[in-house]
């Protein structure tokens, strides 16, 4: 079974980068996942989907202050020029033949 | 413009059964595996069940298997979840969720608004 990590919290200054990080277990880094952000009572939102050489497509409207980057089983979501509205919690997600769909824990993003 | 729709959501008593609707809108829904995601309150995301574009194969999650039926109507571009032996633990809001492409291995882009049910005697 794969498992995702994420850091419960994070932090960042409005205007500033932050960069956050979904790892994957042990035997499974070679998989790709999904970024989505979920604002305070809204339904979650695609970022973009990334893979495990980095490269990334984002979805249907989103800016390209959102990146996304892979290190062996990290994976990461960057967000630049950091607005209000990016405070918000952000999922990883991941799916496979005998996994189906597994999400992370969630990091909750606050922007100071 | 993709819409999804989730209704059906309400109070239900432990033990008891309640259908969970999803109308989908602005994309060709039959050739698409649909699926049903939870988020208990205060708590992160967690699959609950996929249907296949066919509708043949589903998938359940451990939690629900045995419990929770997926179906689809593709003349009807609706996706079903029937919730049964409903549990404190089912407390949660249900979305329904569209892969990028139409296989169900692939990462949600489009998400319901969500349709909240709560079990509490």
């Amino acid at each position: 079974q794969v498992v995702l990590t994420q850091s419960p919290s994070a932090s960042a200054s409005l205007g500033a980068s932050v960069k956050l990080t979904c790892t994957l277990s042990s035997g499974h880094s070679n998989y790709a996942i999904a970024w989505h952000q979920q604002q305070p009572e809204k339904g979650p939102r695609y970022l973009m989907k990334l893979n495990s050489d980095g490269s990334h497509t984002r979805g249907g409207g989103i800016p390209d202050r959102f990146s996304g980057s892979s290190s062996g089983a990290e994976r990461y979501l960057t967000i630049s020029s950091l607005q209000s509205e990016d405070e918000a919690d952000y999922y990883c997600q991941t799916w496979g033949t005998g996994i189906n769909v597994v999400f992370g824990g969630g990091t909750k993003l606050t922007v100071l | 413009e993709v819409q999804l729709l989730e209704s059906g959501g309400g109070l239900v008593q432990p033990a008891g059964s309640l259908r969970l609707s999803c109308a989908a809108s602005g994309f060709t829904f039959s050739t698409y595996a649909m699926s049903w995601v939870r988020q208990a309150p205060g708590k992160g995301l967690e699959w609950v069940s996929g249907i296949s574009i066919s509708g043949r194969d589903t998938y359940y999650a451990d939690s629900v298997k045995g419990r929770f039926t997926i179906s689809r109507d593709s003349s009807k571009n609706t996706l079903y979840l029937q919730m049964n032996s409903l549990r404190a633990e089912d407390t949660a809001v249900y979305y329904c969720a569209k892969p990028n492409s139409g296989s169900f291995y692939n990462p949600f882009d489009y998400w319901g608004q969500g349709t909240l049910v709560t079990v509490s005697s």
